[in-house]
């Protein structure tokens, strides 16, 4: 069974278009972010969601638009793509506080997008 | 704000070897976790081991084991009998309980199974 799983896992567009990346879990829980590994492999969060309510929303363009139609889908749409939006692009979730004793993440295949 | 530093972008073994990667940290936080992720060419981020700062015991798990040193702020993984199969980036994490669930991540270490 696939804990975490994103769709597509691979995503070739022009430069300008609109794309979303889709992200589920069935983990049970509370907590669902975005991440982006950038070509250098570093790692930086974009967002966090907490039973459908935005907690995190560090500096990205707002282009990006997360959206959570339910505990357990976390989706991201991208606007007029560029080309430094290439990356690749990990959903994770998490457990909240208190229910386990760390709330470690479990994280999705990852989605590589390439603009062209 | 906190930081964690993996001061090497790569290194390698000879498989059954011992192999240990660095990582340090800065923090003045007393309660805080921390991890370490490896991502194979797959690309998907795997939890290998987590260890509790209140924790004194360092933690293990089959061939991972960690040497945590608080005081030192340093949080090392050691991969004992080296598999082909680990070779992969190894990333460090650190999250203390006030940034909102946030992991801070360290650059990765490329580590590389010569067989």
């Amino acid at each position: 069974d696939t804990a975490v799983s994103q769709t597509p896992k691979y995503l070739v567009t022009q430069m300008g278009n609109d794309k979303s990346i889709k992200c589920e879990q069935n983990l049970g829980h509370d907590t669902m972010y975005w991440y982006k590994q950038d070509s250098k492999k570093f790692l930086k969060i974009m967002f966090s969601y907490n039973n459908k309510e935005l907690i995190i929303n560090e500096t990205v363009p707002n282009r990006f638009s997360p959206k959570s139609p339910d505990k357990a889908h976390l989706n991201l749409h991208i606007n007029s793509l560029e080309l430094g939006d290439s990356a690749v692009y990990f959903c994770a979730s998490s457990p909240y506080i208190g229910q386990e004793p760390t709330d470690t993440q479990y994280f999705g295949p990852g989605t590589r997008l390439t603009v062209l | 704000a906190q930081t964690v530093t993996q001061s090497q972008p790569e290194m390698s073994v000879q498989e059954a070897e011992t192999v240990t990667l660095s990582c340090t940290y800065d923090t003045s936080e007393s309660d805080y976790y921390l991890f370490w992720y490896k991502q194979p060419p797959s690309r998907q981020m795997i939890l290998v081991i987590r260890q509790e700062a209140y924790k004194q015991q360092n933690a293990t798990e089959n061939r991972f084991s960690v040497n945590f040193q608080k005081a030192a702020k340093s949080f090392s993984l050691k991969i004992s009998d080296s598999q082909l199969g680990d070779a992969a980036m190894y990333f460090c994490a650190y999250r203390d309980m006030d940034s909102n669930y946030q992991l801070i991540w360290g650059a990765g270490t490329k580590l590389i199974i010569k067989p």
